[in-house]
């Protein structure tokens, strides 16, 4: 799988965006992108993930560049309990031999204060 | 959503004993996973297992250390034997899950943990 590259931490303002980068510049054809967050003391819960075109759930939105070699999740209005580990993860689809395998990198720390 | 169970939550064994974990998902699932997090890291996948065939372990990990067990579809078991200071982390299982036509059966979804002390 693709090795992925995140700011080690961020801040934000509780009710502001928050925009967490990734980049993924090796990422090859078949690779999705996928993020995660891990609450502390908790197991990571799934966030979102895309192919190449832009993805919008109940929880945030995806926007991957046109060279897919980038991608940004973005949290529209921030609380206080989306402080959390956010992990950006590049992997096969369905299919590929590594399906269901996750490569965690160090993740992104979001410190969301008042 | 699926429901990943673990037991125990957390547990203080003695150097040089061993403690089997165990993971229950609500529905059946081809593949599990079981992941290590060590105090203030990254997850690392020690092993895929998969039903009625061995476990398949990644690059650092070995069978006699971390025997697993996945009797079926729905519950595996990771052991991690004659143990030492350095077990000291969480162990997680995890498990792609179609939870329903609402999810994406890409989703992954993870147990809770279990938090291992050796003293």
């Amino acid at each position: 799988d693709a090795k992925t590259t995140q700011p080690p931490s961020m801040d934000c303002a509780e009710g502001r965006a928050a925009n967490l980068p990734c980049n993924h510049s090796t990422i090859s054809g078949n690779e999705y992108v996928y993020w995660y967050r891990q609450i502390h003391s908790q197991g990571p819960q799934y966030i979102i993930h895309g192919l190449k075109n832009n993805e919008t759930n109940e929880m945030a939105s995806l926007i991957i560049t046109e060279d897919r070699k980038s991608s940004t999740l973005i949290l529209p209005h921030a609380t206080l309990r989306d402080t959390a580990v956010y992990y950006c993860i590049v992997r096969v689809g369905p299919g590929g031999t590594s399906y269901g395998k996750l490569t965690f990198g160090q993740g992104t720390i979001l410190t969301v204060h008042p | 959503s699926a429901v990943i169970s673990q037991k125990p939550s957390r547990d203080i064994c003695q150097r040089g004993t061993s403690l089997t974990i165990q993971c229950q998902v609500d529905s059946q699932v081809t593949m599990m996973f079981w992941y290590r997090q060590q105090p203030g890291q990254s997850l690392t996948l020690i092993a895929t297992a998969n039903q009625g065939s061995e476990a398949t372990y990644e690059s650092g990990f070995v069978i006699d250390k971390f025997p697993i067990s996945r009797p079926n579809l729905t519950f595996s078991t990771l052991t991690v034997s004659n143990m030492s200071p350095e077990d000291s982390s969480i162990y997680l299982c995890s498990a792609p899950t179609s939870g329903g036509a609402r999810l994406s059966y890409n989703e992954q979804f993870f147990g809770p943990g279990t938090r291992l002390t050796v003293l």
